[in-house]
């Protein structure tokens, strides 16, 4: 089954840009996800990236497909304070999702 | 329409009882998914429905874990005989069918057995 790779911990300053890394083992994931979740909230879906794209660009967020190494990565530009989460990448499997454990970004003013 | 409910948000309860969690999904999504999230990890999968089909239980932690979708609406998930072990957030999410179809997520039960 996939096995989902992340760092645990991220920290910047206000106005830095963050980039959170993730490495998959399964190359049929049709699509690989990032989710945000805050605490004692549920899981909240930031963006998603086709397996065959090299990147997707959505306001703040750029997200980076490198299929031959099959890591993933999020860049956030200006880090706010409000971006304090943590960050989970997710491949999809048939009908299902396989996430990271998650990486803990702490944005200091 | 206020997105993924679930109920209660918080269940405390003691070794050996049996507990039961609902969720409610977006009213047009035909899929539901419950997952486990234990601390410092992400969620983990546990089963799916489709409408009320469950396409897939081989997840499912333990026969002490069941779940039901009994007219293809709302979904319980329920613990027998629950150990400290089964305490965790439990997540349901639900979709629509199909390839790349966003899963919205509730805000989860979180279950501390004492």
């Amino acid at each position: 089954g996939e096995d989902v790779e992340q760092s645990l911990f991220l920290s910047v300053r206000e106005g830095d840009s963050s980039v959170i890394n993730c490495t998959y083992t399964d190359s049929s994931s049709t699509y690989l996800y990032w989710y945000k979740q805050e605490p004692g909230a549920g899981l909240q879906l930031l963006t998603y990236i086709f397996s065959n794209m090299d990147m997707k660009q959505d306001q703040r967020l750029t997200v980076l497909l490198n299929k031959k190494d099959k890591h993933l990565s999020l860049r956030i530009a200006d880090t706010q304070t409000g971006d304090s989460a943590i960050y989970f990448c997710a491949g999809s499997g048939y009908s299902t999702l396989t996430f990271g454990k998650g990486t803990m970004l702490l944005v200091s003013p | 329409d206020t997105g993924v409910s679930q109920d209660p948000r918080h269940k405390i309860t003691k070794r050996g009882q049996n507990v039961t969690f609902r969720c409610d999904p977006i009213s047009e999504h035909n899929r539901l998914y419950w997952y486990r999230q234990t601390l410092g990890q992400g969620p983990e999968f546990l089963t799916y429905f489709q409408n009320e089909a469950q396409l897939e239980k081989s997840r499912l932690l333990s026969d002490r874990f069941s779940a039901e979708r009994p007219k293809g609406s709302f979904s319980t998930l329920e613990i027998q005989r629950t150990e400290q072990g089964d305490s965790a957030m439990y997540l349901c999410a639900s979709s629509l069918k199909g390839l790349n179809t966003e899963a919205f997520f509730g805000q989860g039960t979180r279950l501390t057995v004492v």
